[in-house]
């Protein structure tokens, strides 16, 4: 069984550039979720996706967009980074059904500069 | 709106000694409660999830309780170890909605 994998591990960008952040889902798992992870604080919700379509946001601005793939897979794109766009961006998957544990994955450390 | 606060925020205790960890949320009306370990700079690991229906749930030496009514939960670590090291995140999820909705963690430290 595969578990839930992020790419890339670390990222630098200058503000006012446009990042995408990808995960690939633990083997069998049809959603995915987003998550923005400040330093010292506990992870934040940004959206999920299920069937290829959004399925619940959290406080977050339009500048933060996702896709989900057939495979489950999914990307997480940020456009126009601002400094406080800086953290550790984790994301998790899960079934649909049943106890909806959540396997999170690694993490992408991004720093806007 | 569903807030999650955990307490104490650190925890220094030394090797072998068993420890509680508490969690609280304002709303009740919860489908499930997950605790995670993070290491520093690592992403998440879960460690137990109870269900609503659920008063607590065992692995190995951990053992987390679920009182709904009260909205709490604990982190029952039996004989601490150095390698117990990390920050534990404790995170409910709603009936309705689909987020998990995080406290701050407790980061603990176990010396030997």
């Amino acid at each position: 069984e595969t578990g839930v994998t992020q790419s890339p591990t670390h990222l630098i960008k200058t503000r006012g550039q446009q990042v995408t952040l990808r995960c690939s889902s633990q083997s069998g798992h049809n959603t995915v979720s987003w998550y923005q992870q400040a330093l010292g604080q506990g992870p934040q919700f940004i959206f999920q996706y299920y069937r290829e379509e959004e399925n619940g946001r959290g406080n977050f601005p339009p500048r933060f967009s996702g896709l989900q793939f057939p495979n489950y897979s999914s990307e997480l794109n940020v456009n126009a980074l601002e400094l406080d766009d800086s953290a550790l961006y984790l994301c998790a998957s899960s079934l649909r059904t049943g106890p909806y544990e959540q396997y999170f994955g690694p993490g992408t450390r991004l720093t806007v500069t | 709106k569903q807030e999650v606060t955990q307490i104490p925020a650190a925890l220094s205790v030394p090797e072998g000694e068993n420890l509680v960890l508490n969690c609280s949320f304002t709303d009740s009306a919860i489908y499930n409660l997950q605790w995670f370990r993070q290491d520093p700079g690592k992403g998440l690991t879960s460690l137990l999830l109870i269900q609503s229906s659920q008063r607590e749930q065992t692995s190995g030496r951990l053992n987390a309780s679920l009182d709904k009514s009260s909205g709490r939960s604990t982190l029952y670590i039996a004989a601490s170890q150095p390698g117990d090291s990390a920050t534990y995140l404790c995170a409910v999820k709603n009936q309705a909605g689909t987020a998990l909705i995080f406290g701050k963690g407790t980061t603990l430290s176990v010396s030997s």
